[in-house]
């Protein structure tokens, strides 16, 4: 299973752009990278995934490098709301058939600041 | 449109109880499953439901069982609490199971602590 290194914590000023940075040098070709985050005492919300290109949805977009060792996640304006921790995942399969198998790590912890 | 439901939110049990941990979804997925979030340790998948009628282990399910009681709800059964026991539970769907990359909708937990 792929592992991933993610900064324990990060500042950002709010309405600025913030850059979560995440490695996972051991992925392998069909695994998908997925960020997940987390906000006080809810579950987690997915927020975005992709493969190898580049993915953009209402809320942030994935950058992932061309030999997929690393990937960014980007919140364009980030507002105080965004402050949560944020889990860089790599997707794995269960057994024999592709379940949910979260492997959510420590992520990083956003703090957005006014 | 709630998304998924857990109840209760929080809930203190003695050593040796029982307790019955409910989870409702109304996005019509497939798909179900039971993590537990403990410090340091991230989500652990307990039970899952790939689609109705069917259930299967998952990482940690000793202490446990599950009954997908129809499409939107899955229950999760502690049948003799332990201390170990004590955690965050989560529920979680996903519109599709096997073979899939649908993201997981998860609730908001339930918060059980054994004495």
């Amino acid at each position: 299973d792929a592992k991933t290194t993610q900064p324990p914590s990060m500042d950002c000023a709010e309405g600025r752009a913030a850059n979560l940075p995440c490695n996972h040098s051991t992925i392998s070709g069909n695994e998908y990278v997925y960020w997940y985050r987390q906000i006080h005492s809810q579950g987690p919300q997915y927020i975005i995934h992709g493969l190898k290109n580049n993915e953009t949805n209402e809320m942030a977009s994935l950058i992932i490098t061309e030999d997929r060792k690393s990937s960014t996640l980007i919140l364009p304006h980030a507002t105080l709301r965004d402050t949560a921790v944020y889990y860089c995942i790599v997707r794995v399969v269960w057994g024999s058939s592709n379940t949910g198998k979260l492997i959510f790590g420590q992520g990083t912890t956003l703090q957005v600041k006014p | 449109n709630a998304g998924v439901t857990q109840t209760p939110k929080f809930q203190v049990l003695k050593t040796g109880q029982s307790m019955t941990l409910q989870c409702a979804q109304d996005m019509n997925h497939n798909s179900m499953y039971w993590y537990r979030q403990d410090p340091g340790m991230g989500l652990r998948l307990i039970y899952y439901s790939a689609s109705e009628g069917t259930t299967d282990k998952g990482e940690v399910p000793n202490g446990y069982n599950v009954s997908r009681l129809n499409k939107r709800e899955f229950s999760l059964r502690l049948e003799s609490a332990a201390p170990s026991q004590t955690s965050v539970y989560f529920c979680a769907s996903s519109e599709a199971g096997a073979g899939a990359h649908s993201p997981l909708h998860f609730g908001n937990g339930t918060r059980l602590t054994v004495t």
